[in-house]
C-alpha cells in the first residue's frame, strides 16, 4: 500500500535550518509528484513546494523562494525539504503530500512533522 | 489572506444537509479543477473529492462536489456526527510558474 513517513519532531532555534525527510513506499517513486505542504498551529493549509521525482524539477512558492529547497534520492525513494533562516512564523506542522493523477490533487499524505522554533 | 475563499465555520443537525462554497478566479477555479479535503482534529488531511466531483475509493455518497466559472462548492447530505471536521478546497493556480491554492478552511460543526 501507498505510505508515505515522515521524519520526527524538531525543535530549531531562530536563524536556524532545518531539514525534514519524507520516504515514499508502495508505488513507483518516479512516477508522481511530491508536494510540501505546511499548516501553522491553527491555521489552514499552505503549499510549499513541488518536486517531480524523476527529474528534480522544483518549484516553490513566492514567499518562501531563497529559503526552502527540496531534493530527492532515488535509491531510497525519499525527498527532503530543507528551510533555512528559521523564524517564530515557521512554527508548523509540516506535511509530504503525493499528486495523484490530476495536476494540484494530493491522494496520500505523510502523518506530518511538527517544527517548533523556539530559543 | 487565503487565496480561495471559504466561509470559516458551517453548521448542521444529523440527518441535515450542508454545503461549503470556494470562491476563486480565472488562474485557479477558473481553468483548473477543485479538490476538496478534510481534515479530523489532530490529523493529515484526507483527499475527499477530486477533479470538481469525483469520489475516492471509500468516500461515501453522502459527499458530493460541484464547479460553475470560478466558483465551487461541497455538499454533505445526511450529516452524521463524525463529519465534524475542518474542509479546504485547493486548485491548482497557472499564474506564478504554477502553484497549489488552497481556501483558508471551514469548520463543520455537527449540532
Amino acid at each position: 500500500q501507498v505510505q508515505l513517513v515522515q521524519s520526527g519532531a524538531e525543535v530549531k532555534k531562530p536563524g536556524a535550518s532545518v531539514k525534514v525527510s519524507c520516504k515514499a513506499s508502495g508505488y513507483s517513486f518516479t512516477t508522481y509528484y511530491i508536494h510540501w505542504v505546511r499548516q501553522a498551529p491553527g491555521q489552514g493549509l499552505e503549499w510549499m513546494a513541488i518536486i517531480n521525482p524523476r527529474s528534480g524539477t522544483t518549484t516553490y512558492a513566492q514567499k518562501l523562494q531563497g529559503r526552502v529547497t527540496v531534493t530527492r534520492d532515488t535509491s531510497t525513494s525519499t525527498v527532503y525539504m530543507d528551510l533555512s533562516s528559521l523564524t517564530f512564523e515557521d512554527t508548523a506542522v509540516y506535511y509530504c503530500a503525493r499528486e495523484g493523477v490530476v495536476r494540484g490533487n494530493f491522494d496520500y499524505w505523510g502523518q506530518g512533522i511538527l517544527v517548533t522554533i523556539s530559543s | 489572506q487565503s487565496v480561495l475563499t471559504q466561509p470559516p465555520s458551517a453548521s448542521g443537525t444529523p440527518g441535515q444537509r450542508v454545503t461549503i462554497s470556494c470562491s476563486g478566479s480565472s488562474s485557479n477555479i477558473g481553468g483548473n479543477t477543485v479538490n476538496w479535503y478534510q481534515q479530523l482534529p489532530g490529523t493529515a488531511p484526507k483527499l475527499l473529492i477530486y477533479s470538481n466531483s469525483q469520489r475516492p475509493s471509500g468516500v461515501p455518497d453522502r459527499f458530493s462536489g460541484s464547479k460553475s466559472g470560478t466558483s465551487a462548492s461541497l455538499a454533505i447530505s445526511g450529516l452524521q456526527s463524525e463529519d465534524e471536521a475542518d474542509y479546504y478546497c485547493a486548485a491548482w493556480d497557472d499564474s506564478l510558474n504554477g502553484h497549489v491554492v488552497f481556501g483558508g478552511g471551514t469548520k463543520l460543526t455537527v449540532l
